[in-house]
């Protein structure tokens, strides 16, 4: 139980253009949602904290603008990277916290690569 | 803030032999404490995790101690495997309910045959 998937799993853009990354959790209501980026070799760094019905919270340093989250429904939080930038390119993984013995959830992750 | 602080990678090891990878940590309150593994290609999995001071987390002959007095949560296992090769974290999350979680750097292991 406890899943949360995220799509898509691999993603190409061009410069300029935005991407839509989404989770969703299928059998249980994430009322919150964390977005990490994983640079290659890296840690996971925490992006923004988002809540349903509420503005997410954005770590500092992260630009609101351009990563734009949605919690629009219990079931659905979504990642807008805008105007993306060859910089932007980079691993993105959503987490849910959820009751019961292992305390979190994470999406498959997002790879996104931007040309 | 809180933060982890991991041993830099990459390990390397013969298959079988003894695995340590050294995590402290640095929080306010009674953190709980957690070990991720990310195979290659793949999302993140929980190894192990404990919630209080001593508690011990095990999974698949990996162990490690929730130590206070020493701010650690060392991973350890007696028995490497070729299959577990991957890149390991450290993360704590804040008492009290389902917070963000802190990540170490992440430690490469790779074991060969």
């Amino acid at each position: 139980g406890a899943v949360v998937s995220q799509h898509p799993s691999w993603v190409i853009c061009k410069s300029g253009t935005s991407v839509k990354i989404e989770c969703r959790s299928l059998d249980f209501q994430a009322t919150t949602m964390f977005w990490y980026r994983q640079f290659p070799k890296q840690s996971l760094m925490l992006m923004a904290t988002s809540n349903e019905g509420s503005k997410a919270t954005y770590e500092q340093g992260v630009e609101k603008d351009k990563f734009l989250i949605n919690h629009a429904s219990l079931t659905l939080s979504t990642l807008t990277v805008t105007s993306a930038h060859p910089e932007d390119s980079s691993f993105y993984i959503c987490s849910a916290p959820v009751r019961g013995r292992d305390g979190y959830t994470f999406g498959s992750g997002t790879r996104l690569t931007v040309v | 803030g809180n933060s982890v602080t991991q041993m830099e990678g990459p390990v390397t090891l013969s298959e079988e032999a003894f695995l340590t990878i050294n995590c402290t940590y640095t929080a306010t309150g009674y953190p709980s404490l957690f070990w991720y593994v990310q195979y290659p290609g793949e999302g993140l999995q929980l190894l192990l995790k404990a919630t209080k001071a001593d508690d011990k987390g095990s999974n698949k002959g990996f162990e490690a101690t929730y130590r206070k007095e020493t701010t650690s949560f060392h991973l350890e296992k007696g028995s490497v495997q070729v299959s577990d090769s991957a890149v390991y974290f450290c993360a704590l999350s804040d008492s009290g309910g389902y917070n963000k979680l802190i990540f170490g750097a992440g430690t490469r292991l790779a074991v060969h045959p």
